[in-house]
């Protein structure tokens, strides 16, 4: 039973297309995450945000924007997409900031072409 | 920021035998040491992990060890199964954030 949510858990796209990845934490969490995953790259942080609020952005392109509308859910929106972006994002929470367990949902596995 | 080296990349062994993975890292700063096990197609799962005020903790067949002084720790599994088989990661954190930064991997081969 995931306390994560994640959805899509695949995702095709167009490129130049914009997706939103969905994410929902029922861990009881007050920060999530979002990590990308390629063939190229280990996993990698992108964002984190604590109840609701921007800490930490390490994506230098403006074109992923996560979207915190409930304490539980951060998605992601990504513009103007790339065959680059290609990659599995997973979206992660923890009780507290620093040196807690991190959780990480199933990912959402996007392709674009 | 924080770099974290990870080797070896691909580790083949013996069912029964042990298994080691090393990690080093940059920042002194870091404080926390996760480390994750992924399995194919699925999310990476918390197995043990150390913090910067133990030098070795162990749980389960799995012991860490950390030498903050070289800026190195480590992961040995005993007994391996062929369960254990799986991409491992080594991690690190320095800020209040959780921004975890990981090494690029260990596929861990386990043979019967």
């Amino acid at each position: 039973d995931p306390k994560i949510i994640q959805k899509p858990k695949y995702l095709v796209a167009v490129t130049g297309s914009e997706k939103i990845l969905i994410c929902e934490q029922y861990l009881g969490h007050n920060a999530m995450y979002w990590y990308r995953q390629s063939a190229k790259k280990p996993l990698e942080f992108m964002f984190s945000y604590s109840y609701q609020k921007l800490m930490d952005n390490q994506t230098a392109s403006s074109r992923f924007q996560p979207q915190s509308s409930k304490k539980n859910h951060l998605d992601l929106q990504i513009t103007a997409l790339k065959p680059d972006d290609s990659a599995t994002y997973f979206c992660a929470s923890s009780q507290g900031q620093g040196g807690t367990e991190v959780f990480f949902g199933k990912g959402t596995r996007l392709t674009v072409v | 920021g924080e770099q974290v080296e990870q080797l070896p990349s691909i580790l083949r062994v013996q069912e029964g035998s042990s298994a080691s993975i090393n990690c080093t890292y940059e920042n002194s700063a870091s404080n926390y040491f996760p480390w994750y096990k992924q399995e194919p197609g699925e999310n990476p799962k918390l197995i043990i992990d150390i913090r910067s005020n133990m030098e070795r903790k162990q749980t389960q067949g799995l012991i860490v060890l950390l030498d903050k002084k070289a800026k190195r720790f480590s992961l040995h599994i005993t007994d391996t199964q062929p369960g254990d088989s799986a991409m491992y990661f080594c991690a690190a954190s320095n800020s209040g954030y959780n921004k975890l930064t990981f090494g690029k991997g260990t596929v861990l081969l386990v043979s019967p």
